[in-house]
């Protein structure tokens, strides 16, 4: 496809239980972010990949989560042992620059999350 | 502390109308300005930015205006058509020391409606 892709839509999961998050960003994108977008905020930042470099992490809450780019392409978000707080959207975003200039940042759909 | 603030939760506005959506910041390092739509069950799209060079961007029925003394920015849409109906997130970037800036920090939301 031509856009961002998360997987899944949506995701149910027991307090204490590890998630996975995919993100397939647009084809050629160099940068690589996440974000979280709880309940009536706006998303906020949770780390950002230049290619397969984690530059950036200061956003992660908790050592809790753990994010990877090993190929520079497709990344992948965990949770371990989920908390009912961690309950939001999780966001993609790809961009074509690294850190150059800004430009813009496609969004993924989004993964929405909820802790039982 | 919120850095990016939107005050109004929700703005409805008549067809045809103007409607202007206002945001607010706190930090004075930022220097790249966004506004996002996101309709229900997608991810944020990319609407309009402004450099803060700038005071005002132009594009089609959208103009962004920054008061960079005020920290103050706005989105007008004129005229404003049904389709508008979404929520609008005003989004800022700040340059990164020895980086570019890329990490955005957003505002809590505004919901537009746009009556027929």
């Amino acid at each position: 496809g031509a856009g961002v892709s998360q997987s899944p839509r949506y995701k149910v999961a027991k307090r204490g239980q590890d998630v996975a998050l995919r993100c397939d960003p647009i084809s050629g994108h160099v940068s690589l972010f996440w974000y979280q977008q709880a309940l009536g905020q706006g998303p906020e930042f949770l780390t950002y990949f230049q290619n397969e470099a984690q530059l950036d992490k200061s956003g992660l809450p908790s050592d809790r989560f753990f994010a990877e780019r090993p190929e520079g392409s497709v990344s992948t978000l965990k949770i371990q042992r989920t908390q009912q707080e961690d309950s939001a959207v999780y966001l993609c975003a790809s961009s074509s620059r690294g850190l150059t200039a800004y430009n813009e940042q496609f969004f993924g759909p989004g993964t929405r999350l909820t802790v039982l | 502390d919120q850095q990016v603030k939107q005050n109004s939760p929700s703005l409805s506005v008549q067809e045809g109308r103007i409607s202007i959506l206002n945001c607010d910041y706190t930090n004075s390092m930022f220097d790249y300005f966004l506004w996002y739509k996101k309709y229900p069950a997608e991810g944020p799209t990319f609407l309009i930015s402004i450099s803060s060079i700038k005071d005002k961007n132009e594009d089609g029925r959208f103009t962004v205006f920054l008061n960079k003394s005020a920290k103050h920015l706005s989105l007008h849409i004129v005229p404003s058509q049904p389709g508008d109906s979404a929520v609008y997130f005003c989004a800022a970037s700040a340059r990164v020391r020895g980086g570019s800036n890329y990490k955005l920090t957003f505002g809590k939301g505004t919901l537009l409606t746009v009556n027929p």
